[in-house]
């Protein structure tokens, strides 16, 4: 059984930089697509990127140059780095596995930017 | 690039059939086979329902259908069950192949 699960700091400071992992059981992250989503209140569901087993990564236009993931293939890992972030980057953060469709996702976890 | 656009809200009695639209552009939902929906409940992550355009995961109703047709997706649900009730977002590959995007998502109302 495929499981992922979120972790990270839910209070964060505008500028500051956020770090979000995701640790997956049932499947290794040397294999397949792996994603970060993001979903806000005004906004919906949006997309921020992936990382490819190769290490390939492709990032949201909006928000590439702010953005970098991660795979930490000892751990079973893979991260999201986001620097500087403002209010409006406040949101569940989500990560899934998959290309043609998030086949599996982790619970979320809120990510508030505030001082 | 732009979310894609979905209803704000459906609704439709037990047993009936609805379709969720999913309009995009001829560099996302008209380029790439790469089209799948979501289901969503309040507080949950959402689920997948269909991938690749028309293709139903291990386990999803028959109930559930999607469709192409040109730079149009679409989601069917037929025979509407209670807990059909949920927020549906469709997702697309887009902007040349390099990222992927969202719908605006869509309130499913089963009366």
């Amino acid at each position: 059984q495929v499981q992922l699960q979120e972790s990270g700091p839910g209070l964060i400071k505008p500028s500051e930089t956020l770090s979000l992992t995701c640790t997956v059981s049932g499947a290794s992250v040397s294999d397949d697509y792996w994603s970060w989503i993001r979903q806000t209140r005004g906004k919906g569901l949006e997309w921020i990127g992936h990382i490819y087993f190769s290490g390939r990564t492709n990032y949201n236009p909006s928000l590439e140059s702010r953005v970098t993931i991660l795979l930490d293939t000892s751990r079973n890992q893979f991260s999201l780095r986001m620097t500087s972030v403002t209010a409006a980057d406040t949101a569940v953060y989500y990560c899934a596995r998959g290309e043609d469709g998030y086949s599996h996702w982790g619970q979320g976890t809120l990510v508030t930017v505030s001082s | 690039q732009s979310a894609l656009t979905q209803p704000a809200s459906v609704s439709g009695s037990p047993g009936q059939s609805i379709t969720i639209s999913c309009n995009g552009t001829s560099s996302d939902v008209g380029s790439y086979d790469l089209v799948s929906w979501y289901q969503q409940y309040p507080g949950k992550a959402p689920k997948l329902k269909i991938y690749g355009v028309t293709k139903r995961p291990s386990g999803v109703s028959s109930r559930f259908t999607g469709a192409r047709s040109g730079n149009t997706a679409s989601l069917t649900i037929s025979g509407l069950q209670p807990e059909d009730e949920a927020h549906y977002y469709c997702c697309s590959h887009g902007d040349g192949g390099s990222s992927y995007v969202f719908g605006s998502g869509t309130k499913l109302t089963v009366l």
